[in-house]
């Protein structure tokens, strides 16, 4: 299908190394988020891009995350220094237009990570 | 500091039987709030919407309350199905930014 796919599946990381997670999305959508989903505790945005920019918009303070637009269809997070707490399940999700709730975001299947 | 909660992690209901999953929100700008499934490998779904304007959506066997006042919103599964057996997770967003908070999920289990 072309739904949206993110890779790799799973990620074991030392701490204080530096990951890169890929996100392939749906062809002609505009908006990619990142998301993190900690184990009960919910999620949070971590960036989000608009049509071809490059450089993400980070929605965190910290400046370990990042994430780039290659592609159009295309978003790598990176996640430098990582941390214990880093250890979480980061989806992707694109729409066809940002900023409308209305335009429902679609899902990959998230990339767990763990840091050791 | 979590905006939007989901106090019970787990629900268990006789097929046939109504499901209710619960949600509380924080944050007075969420405007729009949503539902979505998730199953095990699988990223989430959407399954229905709700806009603050409204107290109530329908669609088939889902529905959606919102209570403003208590910032509290709902949704039942008539009949459940052993097939909507998954992590439900509700959302809120304020229109004016498209970026999702979701709750910690609930995990329905609905038995044959």
């Amino acid at each position: 299908g072309a739904g949206v796919s993110q890779s790799p599946r799973y990620k074991v990381a030392k701490r204080g190394r530096d990951v890169a997670l890929r996100c392939d999305s749906i062809s002609g959508h505009v908006t990619l988020y990142w998301y993190r989903q900690t184990l009960g505790q919910g999620s949070e945005v971590l960036t989000y891009s608009q049509s071809d920019a490059q450089r993400d918009k980070s929605g965190r303070p910290s400046g370990r995350f990042s994430a780039e637009r290659p592609e159009r269809s295309v978003s790598t997070l990176k996640i430098q220094r990582t941390e214990q707490g880093d250890s979480a399940v980061y989806l992707c999700a694109s729409s066809l237009i940002g900023g409308n709730p209305y335009n429902e975001q679609f899902f990959g299947p998230g990339t767990r990570l763990t840091v050791l | 500091d979590q905006q939007v909660k989901q106090n019970s992690p787990s629900l268990s209901v006789q097929e046939g039987r109504i499901s209710i999953l619960n949600c509380d929100y924080t944050n007075s700008m969420f405007d729009y709030f949503l539902w979505y499934k998730k199953y095990p490998a699988e990223g989430p779904t959407f399954l229905i919407s709700i806009s603050s304007i409204k107290d109530k959506n329908e669609d088939g066997r889902f529905t959606v309350f919102l209570n403003k006042s208590a910032k509290h919103l709902s949704l039942h599964i008539v009949p459940s199905q052993p097939g909507d057996s998954a992590v439900y997770f509700c959302a809120a967003i304020p229109t004016s930014y498209g970026k999702l908070t979701f709750g910690q999920g609930t995990i329905l289990t609905v038995h044959p």
